[in-house]
Parts: C-alpha cells; structure tokens; sequence
C-alpha cells in the first residue's frame, strides 16, 4: 500500500490560512488522494480528493503537485471548529473502497 | 438521511471473553468498513464487506470475523479478546465498492476496553 508522510503536528491563528502539507512519493497513476479530518471524540470525516487537478470545495482546496508526489489541503480561513487530526490517504482503485491511514496530523488553532 | 450508527458506545471485557460490536449504514450504502483505532493513532483497516460478502481484509487475526446483513447493517465479532484489542472500533459505510474516490462516512466508534 502506498504510504503517506505529514508532520505529526501544526498550529495556525485563527482566520488565518492553513497549509497542512502530504509527501506520498510512492503514489502510482491511479491512486487517488483524499484528505480525511477526525475531530475530537468523532469518526473521520471527508474533507476533500483529486487525482490530478488542483481541487476546491466548500471546506478546503487541494492543491497537487505537478508529479503528484505530494500535495497541499489548504484551509482558507482557520476556525476553532477545525482543530482536529487532518489524514492524507492514498487510495489505489484496485483496493476498492479500503483506505490505509497514517497518523496524520494533528492541527491546533490558536484564538 | 440517517447517518451511520455504532452500538454500542462503550463497552468493557476481560481477556479471553468474546464481543460483538454493531453498525448501521448510511441509508442506500451497500459497502460497510470496519477500522480499528488504538489511542494516538490512526485507523486501521480490518475488513470490508460488500452486499453481504467479505471484499477484502487488512492485517488481523481472524479471530476478527464480520457480517453484514440484507439491510447492509454490520457485525464485527472479535473472540478470544487480548489487552491490545482495546481500541476505538469505526465503522464507515459508502455507497458501492467500486469506484476509488467514492466517499466513506463513519459512525461515532465503540470504545472497547479489554481488562
């Protein structure tokens, strides 16, 4: 399975954007990168993915790098209700829908 | 829309006794992922079941065994409990295994503790 690094810890200001960033060299042409957030006492919940293109919805953007060896989530403006541990996974499409975790990494927002 | 729910919330064992733990899907997902979570880490795959058939299944024992049911609700069945099985146990459910971006939503977990 290919695997993940992200620094086990951030901290951002409030309101501030957040760069929280995934190096996953081992990623092959058909993995897709998907971001997960796990808030305090919750399961993960989705955040954002892309394969390619640089991708925005309406909590973060992702932005991945032109060798899609790693990407960006990027949080535009920071808020309390963010603070959770933020999981890159890489996701072969032959694996159907088994997602293998890292530890990801752990955001604090500063008030 | 009802979200996926897990039964129950917490629960405590003593090695070598056995445990069932429960999950809901989501309303019209077929696909159930069961995830193990010890403290400070991340989830762990376990297995995944599709339309009431294992697809698939990350690196546990199999005293860890599973059913899903025609409603595609879940059972995750560990026997012979040991002190490293205390963990938080996530369920996820989706819609279809096939395809590799479809996103998974997971319940609120069941604490296990193993005494």
């Amino acid at each position: 399975d290919a695997k993940t690094t992200q620094p086990n810890s951030m901290e951002s200001n409030e309101e501030e954007p957040v760069h929280l960033p995934c190096n996953h060299s081992t990623i092959s042409g058909t993995d897709y990168i998907h971001w997960y957030r796990q808030l305090p006492s919750q399961g993960p919940e989705y955040v954002i993915h892309g394969l390619t293109s640089n991708v925005n919805n309406r909590m973060a953007s992702l932005a991945i790098a032109e060798d899609r060896k790693s990407s960006t989530l990027i949080l535009h403006r920071a808020t309390l209700r963010d603070a959770a541990v933020y999981y890159c996974i890489l996701r072969a499409s032959y694996t159907g829908n088994q997602f293998y975790f890292g530890t990801g990494t752990s955001l604090t927002v500063i008030p | 829309e009802t979200g996926v729910t897990q039964s129950p919330t917490h629960l405590i064992k003593t090695r070598g006794q056995q445990v069932t733990l429960r999950c809901s899907s989501q309303s019209g997902h077929n696909t159930v992922s069961w995830y193990q979570q010890a403290l400070g880490q991340g989830p762990q795959f376990i297995f995944q079941y599709y339309r009431e058939e294992e697809n698939g299944r990350g690196n546990f024992p199999p005293r860890f065994s599973g059913l899903q049911f025609p409603n595609y609700s879940s059972e995750l069945n560990v026997n012979a409990l040991e002190l490293d099985d205390s963990a938080l146990y996530l369920c996820a459910s989706s819609l279809d295994q096939v395809s590799s971006y479809n996103e998974q939503f997971f319940g609120p977990g069941t604490r296990l503790t193993v005494l």
